[in-house]
């Protein structure tokens, strides 16, 4: 079964430093992952998606993530944190078996940033 | 771009009572649509899968005849809280699939408090 983990409930981080957030995967085939973006009373957002092409995936609002297979890693970068980018992040997996494509969700990464 | 709505936002309502909750694709149509459950500070789980036409397929452990979902367009997927209680307060975010895409897109939630 495909699942996902996420290595930090909380980060924090000042405004103008990097952001890193961690995810670990598990999965019996080569997976689809994503993150997504969940702001207080707004709907999920898509940063960016793996999806076997290049390793190294760019997102919106100048994230990145970098899919390590050796590692069963997928952690998001950004190089400098805005104050706006505060915010739970979901890594994501996408099961494909049993006939839908399901995802699965993360526990979450709550990012603070502070001036 | 892809949005989907939900209807209400928020609802309260008294233990016994019925509680029915709309998502719509706006601008796309969705064969899948899909039924998140999120508590607070925890991840999202998913309730169960709804294709056009056909009944809705329910992850393990969710009731189906507490939790009936109706697909009947292209467009809408409706959640009916049957006979709520106060555990079933939660935030219920739906999202819906693009015919011929495998990308979700998400609502931005409804929060479910039962007295």
């Amino acid at each position: 079964a495909q699942s996902v983990t996420q290595l930090d409930s909380h980060v924090s981080v000042s405004e103008g430093t990097p952001v890193l957030l961690r995810c670990n995967y598990s999965s019996s085939y080569s997976p689809s992952l994503f993150w997504y973006v969940q702001h207080p009373n707004k709907g999920l957002q898509l940063l960016l998606k793996y999806t076997s092409a290049a390793t190294l995936v760019k997102g919106i609002n100048g994230f990145e993530a970098e899919f390590k297979k050796s590692e069963t890693s997928f952690h998001l970068t950004k190089p400098s944190a805005h104050m706006s980018d505060a915010a739970e992040y979901f890594c994501v997996v996408s099961d494909q078996s049993g006939g839908y494509n399901k995802l699965i969700f993360g526990a979450g990464t709550r990012l603070a940033v502070h001036p | 771009g892809a949005v989907v709505s939900q209807h209400p936002s928020w609802v309260i309502c008294k233990s016994g009572t019925s509680v029915k909750i709309e998502c719509r694709s706006l601008d796309f149509q969705a064969t899948t649509m899909f039924w998140y459950r999120q508590f607070p500070k925890q991840s999202l789980m998913l309730m169960a899968t709804s294709n056009e036409g056909s009944k809705a397929t329910y992850e393990q452990g969710v009731e189906k005849d507490k939790f009936l979902i109706n697909h009947a367009s292209l467009t809408l997927s409706t959640l009916t809280v049957t006979s709520a209680h106060p555990e079933d307060s939660s935030f219920y975010i739906c999202s819906a699939r693009k015919t011929n895409n495998n990308e979700q897109f998400f609502g931005p939630g409804t929060r479910l408090t039962v007295l």
